[in-house]
């Protein structure tokens, strides 16, 4: 089974500071992996994902990440913390389950920026 | 228009009344999910429909009944339920189930308390 680990609940950094968000996957083929915010009694937003095109992922707002297979990681980056970053960061892989598609969400990072 | 739309934003409900949720996208979408999210944890899949046929039933209680009408609209039918179903219900859509993994895109989900 397909599966993501967040590593850390909670993240603070100060605004204008390198925001970095950990995933690492599991996947015994090459997976579907995404990046979704979400903003306080918001729905999901993707922010990017990665389909094997390029190891390096582009997203909105700033964000991007990098698929790595030896380190089985995708973590989520962005150069300068905005206040407007603080939410939930959830990591997600894809996959199929009875011929369906099924995405696992990772147990989500809340990103805390500091004035 | 890449918008997923549900109503009501709050619902609050005893546990012998009957209500529904509804969720609504015009992008031409043929797959749409029902996801249960609880505070401070990730979404968790509870149904999905391609081409307004139910595909995935996550074990979900009778007491949660789901509808797809047609390929616009997906309805969640409540009944019955326990204070532990309070939680924000979630419904996303995308492109189709195969072909490749498709993004999701969600609404702004329903707020349900249980009394």
């Amino acid at each position: 089974a397909q599966s993501v680990t967040q590593l850390g609940s909670h993240v603070s950094v100060s605004e204008g500071a390198l925001v970095l968000l950990r995933c690492n996957y599991s996947s015994s083929v090459p997976p579907y992996l995404f990046w979704y915010v979400q903003y306080p009694n918001q729905g999901l937003q993707l922010l990017l994902k990665y389909t094997s095109a390029a190891t390096l992922v582009k997203g909105i707002n700033g964000f991007e990440a990098e698929f790595k297979k030896s380190e089985t990681s995708f973590h989520l980056t962005k150069p300068s913390a905005h206040m407007s970053d603080a939410a939930e960061y959830f990591c997600a892989v894809g996959g199929y389950s009875g011929g369906y598609q099924k995405v696992t969400f990772g147990t989500g990072t809340k990103l805390q920026v500091i004035p | 228009d890449t918008e997923v739309t549900q109503t009501p934003k709050h619902l609050v409900m005893g546990m012998t009344n009957k209500k529904s949720l509804k969720c609504e996208q015009h992008m031409g979408h043929r797959a749409m999910y029902w996801y249960k999210q609880k505070a401070k944890k990730p979404p968790e899949l509870m149904f999905v429909y391609s081409y307004e046929k139910l595909s995935i039933n996550e074990s979900v209680p009778s007491r949660f009944s789901p509808e797809c009408p047609n390929s616009s609209l997906l309805n969640l039918h409540l009944h019955a339920l326990q204070p532990e179903d309070s939680a924000l219900y979630l419904c996303a859509s995308s492109q189709s189930t195969s072909g490749g993994l498709n993004e999701q895109f969600f609404g702004p989900g329903t707020r349900l308390t249980v009394l």
